[in-house]
C-alpha cells in the first residue's frame, strides 16, 4: 500500500500565483487533514475532513480552500499566494476513533517569492 | 485553550544512554495520547500512543501518562546516535473523533 501520496515535493510560487497541492490516501481512511509546519511554531491545523462531502476549518484556514469529492482524495486550494504561506505542508489521514493516530504523507515544501 | 506543552531542547545525550521527553497538556478530558518521531525534512513517524495511567512499553520505548498531572513522557532506553530526530506529543481532544493537538516537539541528539 502506499499510503497517503502528495504532490508536488517541491514547489516554488510567486506572490499572487494559485495552485493545489494534491493528496490521495490508498487506506480507505474516513478522515483526512492538512497541516502546515513551520520552523519551531509546530504543526497547525489548515482545514480537516470526516468524510466525502463534508469540510471544516482548523486554526490556521485563511487563504486555503479545501474540497473532498471522493474517499481517497482531499486537495488543498491556494488562492493568491502570499509569502506568509512558504512552509512545508502535511497531509494525513486516519480511519477515526480515539485509538488511532494519524498517517502522514512526505509533505510538500512551499516557497511563495 | 488547547495547548500542548514541550520542552524545545535541544536535548543531548550519549549514546547508550536514557532520554527522557516530557509534555504536558490543557485539556483534563483529553483521552489518547501519541508521540511521532520526525527525522529531518521528513514527515512525522507515530511511534507509541498510550490512553491509560501508567506505563506502555515497546521495545526500547517507553511511554508513560499521568493524567492527574496531565503530563506524558517518553523514555527511548539505549539511545542510538539514529534516534536523533525531533520528538512530537499529540493529544486528541473533543472526545474520540477529536482531532490531534501537536506539541512543537523536542529536539534529541544522540552523541556517539
Amino acid at each position: 500500500n502506499a499510503g497517503v501520496t502528495q504532490t508536488p515535493k517541491f514547489r516554488i510560487l510567486k506572490i499572487g500565483q494559485s495552485m493545489t497541492l494534491q493528496c490521495t490516501q490508498d487506506m480507505n481512511h474516513n478522515y483526512m487533514y492538512w497541516y502546515r509546519q513551520d520552523p519551531g511554531m509546530g504543526l497547525k491545523l489548515i482545514y480537516y475532513s470526516v468524510g466525502a462531502g463534508i469540510t471544516d476549518k482548523g486554526e490556521v484556514p485563511n487563504g486555503y480552500n479545501v474540497s473532498r469529492s471522493t474517499t481517497e482524495d482531499f486537495p488543498l486550494r491556494l488562492e493568491l499566494a502570499a509569502p506568509s504561506q512558504t512552509s512545508v505542508y502535511f497531509c494525513a489521514s486516519t480511519r477515526g476513533g480515539a485509538d488511532y493516530g494519524y498517517t502522514f504523507g512526505s509533505g510538500t515544501r512551499l516557497t511563495v517569492v | 485553550q488547547k495547548e500542548v506543552e514541550q520542552n524545545s531542547g535541544p536535548l543531548s545525550v550519549p549514546e547508550g544512554a536514557i532520554a527522557s521527553l516530557n509534555c504536558t497538556y490543557s485539556d483534563r478530558g483529553s483521552q489518547s495520547f501519541f508521540w511521532y518521531r520526525q527525522y529531518s525534512g521528513k514527515s512525522p513517524e507515530l511511534i507509541m500512543s498510550i490512553y491509560s495511567n501508567g506505563d506502555k512499553e515497546d521495545g526500547r520505548f517507553t511511554a508513560q501518562l499521568n493524567k492527574a498531572s496531565q503530563y506524558v513522557s517518553l523514555l527511548i532506553r539505549d539511545s542510538q546516535p539514529s534516534d536523533s530526530a525531533t520528538y512530537l506529543c499529540a493529544v486528541r481532544y473533543g472526545g474520540s473523533q477529536g482531532n490531534l493537538i501537536f506539541g512543537k516537539g523536542t529536539k534529541l541528539s544522540v552523541k556517539p
